[in-house]
């Protein structure tokens, strides 16, 4: 079955690093997607990652290595508005997108 | 920016009722997706559309119907709502960008008592 791991919760200080994984099995694979999910709110997308490497937009960079199956999410400078869950999806073969449960980031001051 | 409206944002209704979540894009995308999604858990795949006059079923899509008569517009419809209906749905669109991202609706809270 296709199957995409994140861990379920991480805690992290304001102004600090964080590094957020998923690890992915899936028929296929046609790029990595990442979401930030605030709570009670709608996914919005934050990156995009097909090819290996590092992916960098300001804060936020994304790295992938296809012959792992394995993609990170990097988040510099932490800011209290961080706290939200964030999704990893990968499109399959088919396109067909697998979602991951998300990792909810916890920043503290 | 994207625009996409799910209408309602919220409903409390009873068992047995017929409801109509709605949802409308102004992006001109071709492919739309319905989402369910419980808190703190990933989203489930209920329908998708990749154009007009084409709709296929996801992965909890028995107990709804969805029409896709107009581009802009991807209606979901529950016959007759059960208290397991409880959810928050999703309503999502992508175009022809580069990753074929999804834009979301800000979702439909659905209460059944």
């Amino acid at each position: 079955g296709q199957n995409i791991d994140q861990p379920t919760e991480m805690t992290a200080t304001e102004g600090a690093i964080v590094q957020i994984n998923c690890t992915y099995q899936t028929s296929g694979f046609n790029g990595l997607f990442w979401y930030q999910q605030h709570a009670g709110e709608a996914p919005t997308f934050l990156s995009y990652n097909v090819l290996d490497g590092l992916e960098e937009k300001g804060r936020f960079s994304s790295f992938l290595s296809r012959s792992k199956g394995y993609s990170y999410l990097l988040l510099k400078e932490l800011q209290m508005k961080d706290s939200a869950s964030y999704l990893c999806a990968v499109w399959d073969s088919n396109y067909q997108l697998i979602w991951g449960a998300g990792t909810k980031l916890i920043i503290k001051p | 920016e994207a625009d996409i409206y799910q209408t309602p944002r919220y409903l409390v209704i009873g068992t047995g009722k017929k409801i109509t979540l709605e949802c409308s894009q102004t992006m001109g995308h071709d492919k739309m997706y319905w989402y369910q999604q419980d808190p703190g858990m990933e989203l489930h795949l209920i329908h998708y559309s990749y154009g007009v006059n084409s709709t296929e079923k996801g992965d909890l899509s028995s107990e709804s119907t969805v029409s896709r008569i107009r581009t802009e517009h991807f209606p979901l419809t529950l016959e007759s709502a059960r208290p397991s209906h409880t959810s928050q749905y999703l309503c999502a669109s992508s175009g022809q960008g580069e990753a074929g991202e999804l834009f979301f609706g800000e979702g439909s809270r659905l209460t059944v008592l």
